[in-house]
């Protein structure tokens, strides 16, 4: 059974920081590109950043440019997203998910609030 | 960035009714290595998003033939015949031709 499971979540302080993790079994993890993707309460969905397969290639959206870090560790099957200077509109649920390949986490949330 | 115009925002529909959702983008979606990276999700409330279509017109695993994708370039449209109230929720499109991704606003189907 395929599962990503998102952990890392919790409220935090503007300008703080918080990494996520996502646990990735049931299929061959190193083979698929991973994303980021987040949704704001009461929002829509919101594409955060794009790693391939190896590693090697790391895409953004703007606003998050310089502040996230995602990366991934295929021995471990796991991927991760490193925020730093987070701000208030950076609150939402977080998702991991190979995109069009079908697969979603289950979601965890960040709440940046003082 | 490309932006995904999704109408409607709502759609109240009759169970064993039609719904047609329009996504349009504002530059093409074909890549240069030919393919249109157009997709369609559903999220269900409390739910995590998950995948319709991808690829423009391709079911994916699991999901009924009432679900159709059509269109190209720019335009395309999602078709649901035979509205069933496990249908019910917020509708997504998302191109991943470009960077960085983008989806749609979402579309809402409700019952009427």
């Amino acid at each position: 059974e395929v599962q990503l499971v998102e952990s890392g979540g919790g409220l935090v302080q503007p300008g703080r920081s918080l990494k996520l993790s996502c646990a990735a079994s049931g299929f061959t993890f190193s083979n698929y590109y991973m994303a980021w993707v987040r949704q704001a309460p009461t929002k829509g969905l919101e594409w955060v950043a794009y790693i391939s397969t190896g590693g090697g290639s790391t895409y953004y959206r703007d606003s998050v440019k310089g502040r996230f870090t995602i990366s991934r560790d295929n021995a471990k099957s796991t991927l991760y997203l490193q925020m730093d200077s987070l701000r208030s509109e950076d609150t939402a649920t977080y998702y991991c998910t190979t995109g069009a390949s079908g697969y979603w986490g289950q979601g965890v949330m960040v709440t940046v609030s003082s | 960035d490309v932006v995904m115009t999704q109408t409607p925002v709502s759609l109240p529909v009759s169970l064993g009714g039609q719904a047609s959702i329009s996504c349009r983008s504002s530059q093409s979606l074909v890549h240069s290595n030919g393919n249109t990276y157009l997709h369609w999700y559903l999220q269900k409330p409390g739910q995590s998003p998950q995948l319709l279509i991808y690829r423009v017109s391709n079911r994916f695993s699991g999901v009924p033939d009432r679900f159709s994708g059509s269109g190209s370039g720019t335009d395309f449209t999602l078709k649901i015949s035979r509205v069933e109230p496990e249908d019910l929720g917020d509708y997504y499109c998302l191109q991943s031709t470009h960077f960085p991704y983008t989806f749609g606003a979402g579309t809402k189907l409700e019952l009427k």
